[in-house]
Formats: structure tokens, C-alpha cells, sequence
């Protein structure tokens, strides 16, 4: 089971983003992904393997962590990372996601 | 540029049956397994299928094992869901996702929404 906090985070443009996702048991070969999700549209792969940013994410996102507990940092909120976050582990069958963060406009 | 289009939802009575498809371009769609991952309205995301690139080793959740089939056709770059037994727990926006290189899912369609209700 993956748990992430807060629910939601109000920060203004230009703060910085700190969440957190915990889970019930070591993920395997740190194999943990977070996703940026806005409503009607599909979900963006921002980290993979914990610290790994995907093809064309910028680098004021990071990932960081491992066994049981990590964290993506939003280094300066731009006016488009307004959104909700979710984390996921691929290690071990089946993938489970977290509930999500909401990032919103404070 | 990878694009993957969901297609195939709409309202289906329970009990019923409803076919979604995943159109794939921009990449060798044979080359890359892929999966269905649902979310309810107010709920979180679940993984429902996977399947091998090529369509030889097939995988599903639990709350669907029995009642839904994942497949592909390679020739035509297009993963399907048939979905049959339908409840109303089964109401969802269904999106396909892309499983790359790195084992993580990392290209997803936008979704569709399939709402099973009399």
C-alpha cells in the first residue's frame, strides 16, 4: 500500500513543492514512478526508478528516496505544475498506486 | 512522438459487455508491452491488465480475472479490453498505458469513460 501527503498542498507560484509518498513495504529495486495528472488529460510520466527524470521533464523536478520512503520536490512552482501528483511502485505484481496530492493555487 | 488514443467507452447496462480499444503511433508498438489501468469517479488508480509485446503472456488484477480480456493487434498497432459481466463497479475512466524500457509505464492515453448503469 502507498500513502502520499499531504491530501493537498496550496503554495503559490514560485514555492516550492514538497510531497511525499510512504510505502507499507520495501519497493523492489527502488522501481517507484511519479505521474503528474490534469483533469481530461493523460498522465505524464515525470520520475521513474525514484530519482530518474523522464525524457523532457524539467529539471525542477526531482525524485528522491528509497526501500520504503520517497519524495518528488517541485523546486519552483511554475503556473502549470498546478495539479495532482500521484505515485506508483512497477517493482512487484500488481502496481499499485498511491491516492495523490493535489497541488493547488493558494 | 508517441500517442496512444483511447476509444470504445460509453453506458452499458450491467451484466453487459463493451470492447476498448488503444489506437498506438509514433513508436514499434510490437516492441513494447502494455496495460489498462482504471480510475473510479472519487476513487484512485488500479492497474486492470497487462500484456506482452507480443501478446503471448497475458496479466490481470484480481477484481477483473474471468470477466475481462486484454489483447493486441500488432498489425494493426492497436491493444484492446474486451470487458464482459459488467457492474457498476466497473465504472471508470479506462486509460492504456505503454510499458517502456525502463519496466515503468510511460506513455498513457487520456482515457475513456465507461459508466455501467440501468
Amino acid at each position: 500500500v502507498l500513502t502520499q501527503s499531504p491530501g493537498t498542498l496550496s503554495l503559490s507560484p514560485g514555492e516550492r513543492a514538497t510531497l511525499s509518498c510512504r510505502a507499507s513495504q520495501r519497493v523492489s529495486s527502488n522501481y517507484l514512478a511519479w505521474y503528474q495528472h490534469k483533469p481530461g488529460q493523460a498522465l505524464r510520466l515525470l520520475i521513474y526508478g525514484a530519482s530518474s527524470r523522464a525524457t523532457g521533464i524539467p529539471d525542477r523536478f526531482s525524485g528522491s528516496g528509497s526501500g520504503t520512503d520517497f519524495t518528488l520536490t517541485i523546486s519552483r512552482l511554475e503556473p502549470e505544475d498546478f495539479a495532482v501528483y500521484y505515485c506508483q511502485q512497477y517493482g512487484s505484481s500488481p502496481l499499485t498506486f498511491g491516492p495523490g496530492t493535489k497541488v493547488d493555487i493558494k | 512522438e508517441v500517442q496512444l488514443l483511447d476509444s470504445g467507452g460509453g453506458m452499458v447496462q450491467p451484466g453487459g459487455s463493451l470492447r476498448l480499444s488503444c489506437a498506438a503511433s509514433g513508436f514499434t508498438f510490437s516492441s513494447y508491452g502494455m496495460s489498462w489501468v482504471r480510475q473510479a469517479p472519487g476513487k484512485g488508480l488500479e492497474w486492470v491488465s497487462a500484456i506482452s509485446g507480443t501478446g503471448g503472456s497475458t496479466y490481470y488484477a484480481d477484481s477483473v480475472k474471468g470477466r475481462f480480456t486484454i489483447s493486441r493487434d500488432n498489425s494493426k498497432n492497436t491493444l484492446y479490453l474486451q470487458m464482459n459481466s459488467l457492474s457498476a463497479e466497473d465504472t471508470a475512466v479506462y486509460h492504456c498505458a505503454r510499458r517502456g524500457n525502463s519496466f515503468v509505464l510511460d506513455y498513457w492515453g487520456q482515457g475513456i469513460l465507461v459508466t455501467v448503469s440501468s
